[in-house]
């Protein structure tokens, strides 16, 4: 069974500066990689998602990922924050042929003016 | 209305109570789902329905009885609650249950007393 490691329970960093959220995962088969985003009292939101082909893909706010197999990553990255990017981030996998994916506890983002 | 509403957003009921919560979906999707979201820990998949019929259903306890009257609606009826389940009770849907992407609600904020 898949499982999801969100090292970074809090993330804090000056607005225009760059981050990276860690994610980690453990599994022994194929698996599809998700971020999802979680603003203050509203529901998670996909921010990105890998299922095949370029290793690196990018959201429409400025944010990309990149899977990275044989270090079984997929780590959030942004060249320059907002504050609006303050927000609960959460990993999520699921294995090939498995429907529901596995979530990680979730990286806090905060971004200080 | 668009996208994944949840009524109660806010919820306090004692012990005895019996209270339900209600998630409507406006997206034409066949799968519904509720998730438990405890601070720092990892969104805990409850129920999974999929064109009205529960497909999973991970070792709930019993004082949590979800209902799927049809595809666009899903309730989860609440009966002697416990106040370790106080929590943010997440409903999300997809267009079936075999897809990797999940839309979800704004959650209701359960407090039990």
């Amino acid at each position: 069974a898949q499982s999801v490691t969100q090292l970074d329970s809090q993330v804090p960093v000056f607005e225009e500066a760059p981050v990276e959220l860690r994610c980690n995962y453990s599994s022994s088969v194929s698996v599809y990689l998700f971020w999802y985003v979680q603003y203050p009292n509203q529901g998670l939101q996909l921010l990105l998602k890998y299922l095949s082909g370029s290793t690196l893909v990018e959201s429409i706010n400025g944010f990309e990922a990149e899977f990275n197999k044989s270090q079984t990553s997929f780590h959030l990255r942004k060249p320059s924050v907002h504050i609006s990017d303050t927000a609960e981030y959460f990993c999520a996998v699921s294995e090939g042929g498995s429907y529901i994916p596995t979530f990680g506890r979730g990286t806090s983002l905060i971004v200080h003016p | 209305e668009t996208g994944v509403t949840q009524t109660p957003r806010h919820l306090v009921m004692g012990m005895t109570n019996k209270k339900s919560l209600k998630c409507e979906q406006h997206l034409g999707h066949n799968a519904m789902y509720w998730y438990k979201q405890s601070a720092k820990k990892p969104l805990e998949l409850m129920f999974v329905y999929s064109l009205e019929e529960r497909v999973e259903n991970n070792s709930v306890p019993s004082r949590f009885s979800p209902e799927c009257p049809n595809s666009s609606h899903l309730f989860l009826h609440l009966h002697t609650l416990q106040p370790e389940d106080s929590a943010l009770y997440l409903c999300a849907s997809s267009p079936d249950f075999t897809y990797n992407e999940q839309f979800f609600g704004p959650g209701t904020r359960l407090t039990v007393l």
